[in-house]
């Protein structure tokens, strides 16, 4: 059972675009985390976000954890070619103890 | 700080045999887990070691088992591999247990499994 559905599963936009990459659950979860990952490599931790209707941002990229703590999104300004790469939301469910759920992933393109 | 290692980074096996993954955790992280990654099923959570001990368990197999040493180092042995085995393994280390957003965790660049 996937507990984290994330949306789109692959993007492929122009350099200069913005974009929207979301992240949805019926389950609560006590954090969230966003991690990108290159090809050949393990997934590298962007952001962590704990408190419902929190919003984190790293330069161009801007991270909100829904309300309810049962979603997420990430969006990314002005797209650049380094920004492409698999996104993947990782949740702390409130009743799994120490285990992450992970999200299938969006891939994204960013075209130059 | 040196990340997470892995080792060895690409492995090919043959149907039956059996195979052992080695991980290196960033120092003073005391939390190992294991995870396979294939285009189908995504990150999936195989076991999490903390302090030498099992704290949490996926829903894997039997034939999928860990351990962790004193110095956090850890292992995972997969027995009897099967085509469907054939994934990318990645380590990640945390330096506390889970709970209140405290769980963050750092990627090993993992290792290749091809089983033919």
């Amino acid at each position: 059972t996937q507990l984290l559905e994330q949306s789109p599963q692959f993007l492929s936009i122009q350099e200069g675009e913005n974009l929207t990459v979301y992240c949805n659950s019926s389950s609560v979860f006590s954090s969230l985390q966003w991690y990108r990952q290159e090809p050949g490599e393990g997934p590298v931790l962007l952001v962590t976000v704990v408190t419902g209707g929190e919003v984190k941002k790293l330069k161009r990229l801007t991270f909100q954890f829904g309300d309810a703590r049962k979603d997420s999104s990430l969006h990314i300004t002005a797209a650049q070619p380094g920004d492409t790469g698999l996104y993947l939301c990782a949740g702390e469910a409130e009743t799994s103890g120490s285990r992450l759920t992970f999200g299938e992933g969006t891939q994204l393109t960013v075209n130059p | 700080k040196a990340g997470v290692t892995q080792t060895p980074r690409y492995l090919i096996k043959t149907r039956g045999q059996q195979v052992t993954l080695s991980c290196s955790p960033i120092s003073g992280h005391r939390s190992v887990s294991w995870y396979q990654q294939t285009p189908g099923q995504g990150l999936q959570f195989l076991f999490e070691y903390f302090s030498e001990t099992q704290r949490n368990k996926g829903n894997f197999p039997g034939r999928f088992s860990g351990r962790q040493f004193s110095n956090s180092r850890s292992e995972m042995n997969v027995s009897t591999l099967e085509l469907g085995d054939s994934a990318l393994y990645l380590c990640a280390s945390s330096r506390i247990g889970g709970g209140g957003g405290s769980y963050e965790q750092y990627f090993g660049p993992g290792t290749r499994l091809t089983v033919t």
